[in-house]
């Protein structure tokens, strides 16, 4: 089956703790993303890469590191120096950066708490 | 100015209305727009998606544009409880390679 994948599906933290949420697209996708959701809000951009070995901050990036070694994965880690981790991790993916018709597809989505 | 802007929820319909949402947005030169439904818990599934001024309707859904007011909307016929979610509006301006931009989202209730 083709198509984008995250895991775990939930994730509890302990405050001062690093975590690494999973996305993987066999897609064949160049781009990939990284978004915030958090309850009643819509999404933020936290990280994005159109190219291997190739990211760029989006708007809320302080906290979070990203690596882009395979095209075929994205992993985001959640530092000890994001303040309020808890929300829904959401990973996309689109074909061709740039290109108008340009699509971005989802993954199922990681819940992560801080306990 | 936030980017992106959706008329705020939540909205009710009765099965078999016409739902009606509406976004808009700052950049002027945005040239790609994106309606995504969101059932609660889960992740955006995308619906429509629109790239020139006028209509476009998939089966019941039907996306408008108009570029010069800076306006796009999702009209759903025939709604359907099944059409309960939260739908997103998501943009693409024409600076900025791949990334969107998304309303906060507008939730839809269709009830029997």
């Amino acid at each position: 089956d083709g198509g984008i994948t995250q895991s775990p599906k939930y994730l509890f933290r302990k405050e001062g703790q690093n975590v690494t949420l999973s996305c993987e697209q066999n897609l064949n996708h160049d781009a990939m993303y990284w978004y915030r959701q958090d309850p009643g809000q819509g999404l933020r951009l936290i990280y994005y890469s159109q190219i291997v070995n190739d990211f760029q901050k989006g708007d809320i990036a302080e906290g979070y590191s990203v690596s882009r070694e395979k095209k075929e994965s994205f992993p985001l880690t959640v530092t000890s120096a994001q303040k309020n981790p808890t929300a829904f991790y959401l990973c996309a993916s689109s074909i061709l950066a740039g290109d108008p018709t340009d699509t971005q597809y989802f993954g199922p989505g990681t819940r992560l708490t801080v306990l | 100015q936030k980017e992106v802007e959706q008329n705020s929820g939540p909205l009710s319909v009765p099965e078999g209305a016409i739902a009606s949402l509406n976004c808009t947005y700052s950049d002027r030169g945005s040239q790609s727009f994106f309606w995504y439904r969101q059932y609660s818990g889960k992740s955006p599934e995308l619906i429509m998606s629109i790239y020139s001024n006028g209509d476009k309707e998939d089966g019941r859904f039907t996306a408008q544009l108009n570029k010069a007011s800076q306006y796009v909307s999702l009209l759903i016929r025939d709604s359907q409880p099944s059409d309960s979610a939260t739908y997103l509006c998501a943009v693409r301006r024409g600076s900025t390679l791949g990334r969107l931009y998304f309303g906060r989202g507008t939730q839809l209730t269709v009830w029997p």
